[in-house]
C-alpha cells in the first residue's frame, strides 16, 4: 500500500506554545489529505480536509485559527496547533487517498501524540 | 445526520470465529470500510464494501446490506495478534466531495 509518514511521532510542549506536525505522502501525490484527532479509547474524529494549493475545509466545531493547516505541495501537509493548552493533548493522525483507486481507502500516517503540559 | 454504531467491546477465544457488527444511518452512502487499529498505532485498512454481499480476504470477511444499513466483519481462526480495535467507517458524498466518518470502534480481546 501507499506510505504516509508523520513527524514527530511524539511531542511534549508547554502550554501557550505552538506545535507543527508534518504529514508526507512518500510514494504518491496527494491533492487531498485529511487530519483526524483521536482521544484515548475513542474513534477518529475528522478535523479538516487539506487541499493542495487552497484553504483547508474545517469540520464544525474545529477552530481554524487554532489548528492551522497548510498544504503547500502535493506531498506535504502541515498541522500547527497554536497556543496549545492541555485540552489539546491528543493523538493526531493524517491520512491521504491515492488516485485512481478501486476502493479509495485512506492510508494513515503513524500518528503524532501531543502532550501539552 | 450521519451516525455509526458498533459494540464497544468483545471477547473471543483463540482459534474461534467472531463477528463484529456495524449499523449506520447516512445519506449519500458511497462505501463502507473496516480498519484495524492496535493501541497507539495508526489504523490499517482491512476491507471495503460498496455493493451488497460478502467480501472475503483470507481470515477476514466483510458483509454489507445497504437496505438495512448494516455491515459485519467476520474474523476466523482468531489469533492473539487480532486483539485490537476494529473501526467501521462510512464514506458519503457531500456536494462534489466525499467524507469518511468512523464509528467509535470495537475493542476485541482474544484470550488463549
Amino acid at each position: 500500500g501507499a506510505v504516509v509518514s508523520q513527524h514527530p511521532s511524539r511531542v511534549i510542549c508547554k502550554s501557550g506554545t505552538s506545535v507543527k506536525i508534518e504529514c508526507r505522502s512518500l510514494d504518491f501525490q496527494a491533492t487531498t489529505m485529511f487530519w483526524y484527532r483521536q482521544f484515548p479509547k475513542q474513534s477518529l474524529m475528522l478535523m479538516a480536509t487539506s487541499n493542495e494549493g487552497s484553504k483547508a475545509t474545517y469540520e464544525q466545531g474545529v477552530e481554524k485559527d487554532k489548528f492551522l493547516i497548510n498544504h503547500a505541495s502535493l506531498t506535504l501537509s502541515t498541522l500547527t496547533v497554536t497556543s496549545a493548552h492541555p485540552e489539546d493533548s491528543s493523538f493526531y493522525i493524517c491520512s491521504a487517498r491515492t488516485l485512481p483507486s478501486n476502493t479509495g481507502e485512506l492510508f494513515f500516517g503513524e500518528g503524532s501524540r501531543l502532550t501539552v503540559l | 445526520g450521519q451516525n455509526i454504531d458498533q459494540p464497544t467491546e468483545m471477547t473471543a477465544t483463540e482459534g474461534a470465529i467472531v463477528q463484529i457488527n456495524c449499523t449506520y444511518q447516512t445519506s449519500g452512502f458511497n462505501g463502507l470500510f473496516w480498519y484495524q487499529q492496535h493501541a497507539g498505532e495508526a489504523p490499517t485498512f482491512l476491507s471495503y464494501n460498496v455493493l451488497d454481499g460478502l467480501e472475503e480476504k483470507g481470515r477476514f470477511s466483510s458483509f454489507l446490506s445497504r437496505s438495512k444499513g448494516y455491515s459485519y466483519l467476520l474474523l476466523k481462526e482468531l489469533q492473539m495478534k487480532d486483539s485490537a480495535s476494529y473501526l467501521c467507517a462510512v464514506r458519503y458524498a457531500l456536494g462534489s466531495s466525499y467524507k469518511l466518518i468512523f464509528g467509535s470502534g470495537t475493542r476485541l480481546l482474544v484470550r488463549p
